[in-house]
């Protein structure tokens, strides 16, 4: 079974800092992807970045970039340059290829502070 | 493009009603998966639909069930409600293998 892992339920970081947000996943299967998403108060989950297990390079997406180590089987998340409206919710999730379903991590509140 | 809509957006419901709610996906995208977010079980998928099948489903009893329209519209609905069921659904749409695109949600309260 496919297991996501967030271990840091809340963080606390300044405007402006670079933030690093864990994630740590388990399969065995060999073809897989892995996401981020940003759930503001609102409710909406909002896709932020994507990483194939078969990619040759670390996704990247404007401030956003995936820190992915496969041997390790971890994709963290690198926010540059927070901002306060970078306040949310994060989910790290992962589905197999071909499967029809995202597997969720428990999620890390993420505080900007001015 | 107009992003995936999800009806109604609150809900106030009691014991043993049931609900129907409403997703239409991106235009084009003919997947549409249903998620079930509480604070305590997190995110938990319920089911995928696809060109009107069921491809998949989560682990939840049979008073959940949806369908997909032919217009890739899908609707969910949960019979005989329990406290529990009070939640937030997301509904999501794909038109590939990769990344799921969400609703806002529709937040069930069960009193």
């Amino acid at each position: 079974a496919q297991k996501i892992t967030q271990t840091q339920p809340g963080m606390f970081v300044q405007e402006k800092e670079a933030v690093t947000l864990d994630c740590t996943y388990d399969t065995s299967d060999p073809s897989y992807g892995l996401f981020w998403y940003k759930q503001p108060s609102s409710g909406e989950m909002i896709f932020l970045i994507y990483q194939g297990s078969h990619d040759q390079q670390n996704a990247t997406e404007g401030r956003y970039s995936l820190n992915f180590q496969k041997a390790r089987k971890s994709a963290n998340l690198v926010i540059s340059a927070s901002q306060l409206g970078d306040s949310a919710m994060y989910f790290c999730a992962m589905r197999l290829q071909g499967a029809q379903k995202l597997v969720f991590g428990q999620g890390t509140r993420l505080t900007i502070n001015p | 493009k107009a992003g995936v809509t999800q009806t109604p957006r609150y809900l106030i419901k009691t014991r043993g009603q049931q609900v129907t709610l409403s997703c239409s996906p991106i235009s084009g995208h003919r997947s549409v998966s249903w998620y079930q977010q509480t604070p305590g079980q997190g995110l938990q998928f319920l089911f995928e639909y696809f060109s009107e099948t069921q491809r998949n489903k989560g682990n939840f009893p049979g008073r959940f069930s949806g369908r997909q329209f032919s217009n890739s519209r899908s609707e969910m609905n949960v019979s005989t409600l329990e406290l529990g069921d009070s939640a937030l659904y997301l509904c999501a749409s794909t038109d590939r293998d990769r990344e799921l695109f969400f609703g806002e949600g529709s937040r069930l309260t069960v009193l």
